[in-house]
């Protein structure tokens, strides 16, 4: 299975400021995504991240919010911006191999805003 | 709109029952299912199931896919309480830019000793 690692791995943060979630992948990932779990419910696809260049960004999401970046085949960062406390969820990176349909997560990042 | 419904929701059962859990689906230009236990946070991968009537196994888990009906059941044996988790569905469609994972709502398993 490939290893996805994410930090941090909790956060509580005020109203109105941002955070950076990173992802590391090993070297046999070449598809990443960013998920969002909220309480109680399933995974919510944000985008997909695209090595080099913007993300493609799902219905519902927008980069202005969730500006995602991937400068290299194996990281890339979400930031969840001007944060709510309706954005208090897990959010989840997610890596695949271009060969294999096989996706894995990493380990989430619990966000609660306040 | 690509549609996953998992069933049921939620099951209580006792230590050494047999379990199956449910997943339909609705999806166009379908590529392969795949499920997942999640415990805390992170979705830990199973299955992934790609040809109707092979059933694919592993230890007391076994699932299988219907393509004709469009269902894949897992099926857990001789539960035990570290079986409690929530169970995802997951469609993998191919779309013009790609493809990607739909979730279903995911079943609720708990595991009473």
């Amino acid at each position: 299975s490939a290893v996805i690692s994410q930090k941090p791995s909790r956060d509580i943060c005020q109203r109105g400021t941002s955070l950076t979630i990173q992802c590391q992948v090993d070297s046999q990932v070449t598809m990443m995504f960013w998920y969002r779990q909220q309480p109680g419910q399933s995974l919510t696809l944000i985008a997909t991240a695209n090595q080099g260049s913007e993300a493609t960004y799902e219905s519902g999401f927008v980069i202005d919010k969730f500006p995602i970046s991937r400068p290299n085949l194996t990281f890339s960062t979400l930031t969840v911006s001007n944060m709510s406390p309706e954005d208090s969820s897990i959010y989840l990176c997610s890596g695949g191999r271009g060969s294999s349909e096989t996706q894995y997560f990493g380990p989430g990042t619990r966000l609660l805003v306040l | 709109e690509d549609k996953v419904v998992q069933s049921p929701l939620s099951l209580v059962v006792h230590e050494g029952d047999t379990v199956t859990l449910n997943c339909s689906y609705e999806v166009t230009n379908f590529r392969s299912l795949l499920w997942y236990k999640q415990e805390k946070k992170a979705p830990t991968f199973l299955f992934m199931l790609t040809s109707s009537g092979i059933e694919k196994k592993s230890g007391r888990l076994s699932s299988i896919l219907d393509k004709k009906e469009l269902f894949s059941i897992l099926n857990i044996t001789a539960t035990q309480t570290g079986d409690s988790a929530v169970y995802l569905c997951a469609l993998r469609v191919l779309e013009t830019s790609g493809s990607r994972l739909t979730f279903g709502e995911g079943t609720q398993l708990t595991v009473n000793p």
